[in-house]
Parts: C-alpha cells; sequence; structure tokens
C-alpha cells in the first residue's frame, strides 16, 4: 500500500544533540511538507519542498534543516539551534497543488 | 500575517447530540480543508471545499463553506463514540498554492 513512512516513532534528544527524523513516501507526490504540532496548536509549517533539490522556509524554520535529494525523500534535522525542540512532528505531502495532505504517523521528540 | 481560527477549542457531548465547529480566516480562501485526528493519531484529509457557499455531505457530517470564502463550518449528526478526536481547517497560504495555515482545532469528546 502506498503512504508516508515516518521514522523513528520516538526519539529523544539530548541537550547540544542534532537529530534526523526520516520521512519517506512511496506516493510518487512532488510536494513534501514538516509540520510541527504543540498540545493545544494548530500544525505549523517548518520547511516545504515541491520539487527534488528546491525547499523553502515554512513560519517557523529557525534552528531546523532539510534537504530533497530524492523524491520520495525528506528528513528533517533538529538541531542544537532548536531550543524548545519538545513535540510531534509530522510528514506530509501532496500530488498537486490545492489538493489534501496524506500525513505520515509522526515522530514525537523529546528533550532529555 | 494570515491566520485561522477555530471555535471551540474544546467541545464534550453526550452520545447522540450533535456537534459544530466553526473556521474563520483572516483572508479570503481560495479553498478550505478539513481533517481529523484522533488521540494519539496523525491527522487524516477529510474533504475539500472549494466554491462559495459550498455544502458537502459524508455520511454523518455536514461540511460548509461560507459566501464570501472566509469561513466554514462541520457540523456532525448524532455523535458517536468514534466521532473523538480534534477537527482542523486549514486554507492554502496566499490566492493559490498548497501550504496550509492549519486552525488550532476543535477538540470533541463523546460520552457514552
Amino acid at each position: 500500500d502506498g503512504g508516508i513512512t515516518q521514522s523513528p516513532k520516538y526519539l529523544f534528544r539530548k541537550e547540544g544533540q542534532n537529530v534526523t527524523l526520516s520521512c519517506e513516501q512511496n506516493l510518487n507526490h512532488d510536494a513534501m511538507y514538516w509540520y510541527r504540532q504543540d498540545p493545544g496548536q494548530g500544525l505549523r509549517l517548518i520547511y516545504y519542498s515541491q520539487i527534488v533539490n528546491d525547499f523553502q522556509k515554512g513560519d517557523i524554520a529557525e534552528g531546523y534543516s532539510v534537504s530533497r535529494e530524492k523524491k520520495e525523500s525528506f528528513p528533517l534535522t533538529v538541531t542544537s539551534a532548536q531550543k524548545n525542540p519538545t513535540a510531534f512532528y509530522l510528514c506530509a505531502s501532496t500530488p498537486w497543488d490545492n489538493y489534501g495532505y496524506t500525513f505520515g504517523s509522526g515522530t514525537r521528540l523529546t528533550v532529555v | 500575517g494570515q491566520q485561522v481560527m477555530q471555535i471551540p477549542q474544546y467541545q464534550h457531548v453526550q452520545e447522540g447530540e450533535d456537534f459544530t465547529t466553526y473556521c474563520n480566516s483572516s483572508t479570503t480562501l481560495s479553498n478550505i480543508q478539513w481533517y481529523k485526528q484522533r488521540p494519539g493519531g496523525h491527522p487524516v484529509f477529510l474533504i475539500q471545499l472549494v466554491k462559495s457557499g459550498e455544502v458537502k455531505k459524508q455520511k454523518r457530517l455536514t461540511f460548509q463553506f461560507g459566501e464570501a470564502k472566509k469561513n466554514s463550518s462541520l457540523h456532525i449528526t448524532a455523535t458517536q463514540t468514534t466521532d473523538v478526536g480534534t477537527y482542523f481547517c486549514a486554507g492554502p497560504r496566499g490566492e493559490y498554492g498548497n501550504k496550509l495555515v492549519f486552525g488550532a482545532g476543535t477538540i470533541l469528546r463523546v460520552k457514552s
């Protein structure tokens, strides 16, 4: 079945560490997105990519980085510059403009 | 910047009662989308509304898009325990494109 796979499901980060969240899709979608979800808040856009080797910052890109070397993959790195990284991270994709997102199952990141 | 607001933040209903959540955008939207997130899960796309005044139904769920394309509502008739979750509305950033701005969501709890 086609879908988006995020891994790991749970991730613990020590202070000062960089960690990378994986997002892989086999839907042949062109656009991919990373959102952050905090309790009681909506989803906030971190980064997005419309095509391979191109990506743009969203509303809260500081402390994060991404790459899009393959159409299927859009990994997110949470760097030590992100001061409050504890959150639920969601990856999503769409085939074209103005169409509903398909989300992955998410990664819960906790700073220890 | 563009904002999408949802009310109420939280609603607790008796099973069999109706439920409505409202969504208001600070700007005119080309379309509005609705998502459902079960507790511990990820958002799942429900529907997209595009036309001014559009009404769509999915079984017990009725979705409306306002005449001015700045507001929307989701109404659930005779709620069931399976309706539990958070309902988000989302609209594209700017006039076109697929980068969504999400509302904060309405949490629905159903007492059986």
